[in-house]
């Protein structure tokens, strides 16, 4: 399997322009996770999905975060209007019930830059 | 609110010895906690857990150790190996069912050789 793909890798955007993160998680997994990595936070959860369903997005900072998971094997992120704050490694992840619990795979994450 | 706690950022140990990686926590309805590696460039993997229900697991070279009533849990390495020098996060999750993992701030181990 060739594991969680995100894309892309490396992200640099000026304050105000929209981005978009993309996954796609492992094939029959049936939770996916949105999760941010900062310095002074560590990982942070966003939002999670189960067969396709936000289950909880508490963790979204603010409205100019959104999430979407169309179908089960995809997934997005975006920021509209995005701002330098927001520069962070953002990484995505996926498991599923019947496996060793709470054992999520990670995705290699995507660099973003606000300048 | 930061629930799980990595209070060492970094930690230096010299190849072959113990490394010591200690984690905290304030949420008593955690039941379930990780440990997850990460290299540079790359997603965290999943390394070891353990259970409330015990106070040890042990796989290999690495060692988890639980202390409920103080909530604290250890990573314990033995012997240490250049190849162990990453970002190690410590996780938890409340009770079965509840998929959600509130990770750590990590700590940044190097092994020197």
């Amino acid at each position: 399997d060739a594991g969680v793909i995100q894309s892309p890798r490396h992200e640099v955007t000026e304050m105000g322009q929209e981005v978009t993160l993309r996954c796609k998680p492992i094939s029959g997994h049936d939770y996916l996770f949105w999760y941010r990595q900062t310095m002074m936070r560590g990982l942070e959860l966003l939002i999670y999905f189960n067969n396709n369903v936000p289950i909880d997005d508490s963790g979204m900072p603010e409205d100019r975060f959104s999430a979407k998971m169309p179908n089960a094997s995809f997934s997005t992120l975006k920021i509209q209007p995005s701002e330098p704050r927001d520069s962070a490694v953002y990484f995505c992840a996926s498991s599923f019930r019947g496996g060793s619990r709470e054992k999520l795979f990670f995705g290699s994450g995507t660099q973003l830059s606000v300048l | 609110d930061q629930q799980v706690k990595q209070n060492s950022p970094s930690l230096s140990v010299q190849e072959g010895r113990i490394s010591i990686l200690n984690c905290d926590y304030t949420n008593s309805m955690f039941d379930y906690f990780l440990w997850y590696k990460k290299y540079p460039a790359e997603g965290p993997t999943f390394l070891i857990s353990i259970s409330s229900i015990k106070d040890k697991n042990e796989d290999g070279r690495f060692t988890v150790f639980l202390n409920k009533s103080a909530k604290h849990l250890s990573l314990h390495i033995v012997p240490s190996q250049p190849g162990d020098s990453a970002v190690y996060f410590c996780a938890a999750s409340a009770r079965r069912g509840n998929e959600k993992l509130t990770f750590g701030t990590g700590t940044r181990l190097t092994i020197i050789p």
